[in-house]
C-alpha cells in the first residue's frame, strides 16, 4: 500500500491568513493526488484533483501543487467557511489511500 | 444534479453482517465505478471496494475475505455486505462515485454517510 503522510496534523490560523498543508507519498504517484475538505457530520468534498486542478465551483483561493511524492494545498486569504479538516488522497490505481487529515482551527 | 442516497442498519451485532445500499441519480450509472469508503477516528478514511455496472469488482485486500459489493443496474443501486463484523468495523460508511472506465479520478460525489455501530 502507498502510505500518505500529512503535516501538520493541526493548524491554527486567522481569517485572512495564507496556509499550506503538505502531503507526502511513500512512493511516487505522479500527479494522482486529490484534496478534500470535510466538515463535522458531512462527507468529504473534493477540492482539487490531479494535484493542481480546481474542482468546479471551488473558490480560487484554494490551490494545489506538487508531483511525484510531495504535494501541497495552499489556501490564500482564509475565510470563516474554510475552517475544517483537509485530507489528501492518492488514486494511483483503483485502491487509493488517504492521508490522516489536517484540522484547520481558528486561532 | 448528481445524488447518492444511502441507507442501511445503524446497529449491527458482533459476528453478524453489515448491509448498506446506495442509489444513484443524476448521472450515468454505467460510465463509472462505484465505491464504498469508511471513516473511523482511529484509521481515518479507508477504501473498501468498488463495482462497475457489469459487476466487475475490486476490494481492499485487508477486507476482501469479508466484503461483497453487488450492483442492481435496473435501479441504479449498489450494495455493501460486510460479514463477521467486530467493534473495529464501527465507522461512518460512505458510498461514492469513483473513476470513469480507464481513467484515474478521485471521488467527486458522496453519499450522506451512515454511522454503523457494532455492538450487542
Amino acid at each position: 500500500d502507498i502510505q500518505m503522510t500529512q503535516s501538520p496534523s493541526t493548524l491554527s490560523a486567522s481569517v485572512g491568513d495564507r496556509v499550506t498543508i503538505t502531503c507526502r507519498a511513500s512512493q511516487t504517484i505522479s500527479s494522482w493526488l486529490a484534496w478534500y475538505q470535510q466538515k463535522p457530520g458531512k462527507a468529504p468534498k473534493l477540492l482539487i484533483y490531479k494535484a493542481s486542478n480546481l474542482e468546479t465551483g471551488v473558490p480560487s483561493r484554494f490551490s494545489g501543487s506538487g508531483s511525484g511524492t510531495e504535494f501541497t494545498l495552499t489556501i490564500n486569504s482564509l475565510q470563516p467557511d474554510d475552517f475544517a479538516t483537509y485530507y489528501c488522497h492518492q488514486y494511483n490505481g483503483y485502491s487509493g489511500t488517504f492521508g490522516q487529515g489536517t484540522k484547520l482551527e481558528i486561532k | 444534479q448528481v445524488q447518492l442516497q444511502q441507507w442501511g442498519a445503524g446497529l449491527v451485532k458482533p459476528a453478524k453482517t453489515l448491509s448498506l445500499t446506495c442509489v444513484v441519480s443524476g448521472t450515468s450509472f454505467s460510465d463509472y465505478y462505484w465505491s464504498w469508503i469508511r471513516q473511523t477516528p482511529g484509521k481515518g478514511l479507508e477504501w473498501i471496494g468498488e463495482i462497475s455496472h457489469t459487476g466487475s469488482t475490486n476490494y481492499n485486500p485487508s477486507l476482501k475475505s469479508r466484503v461483497t459489493i453487488s450492483v442492481d443496474t435496473s435501479n441504479n443501486q449498489f450494495s455493501l455486505n460486510l460479514t463477521s463484523v467486530t467493534a473495529a468495523d464501527t465507522a461512518v460508511y460512505y458510498c461514492a462515485r469513483g473513476h470513469p472506465f480507464g481513467i484515474y479520478y478521485p471521488y467527486d460525489y458522496w453519499g450522506q454517510g451512515t454511522l454503523v455501530t457494532v455492538s450487542s
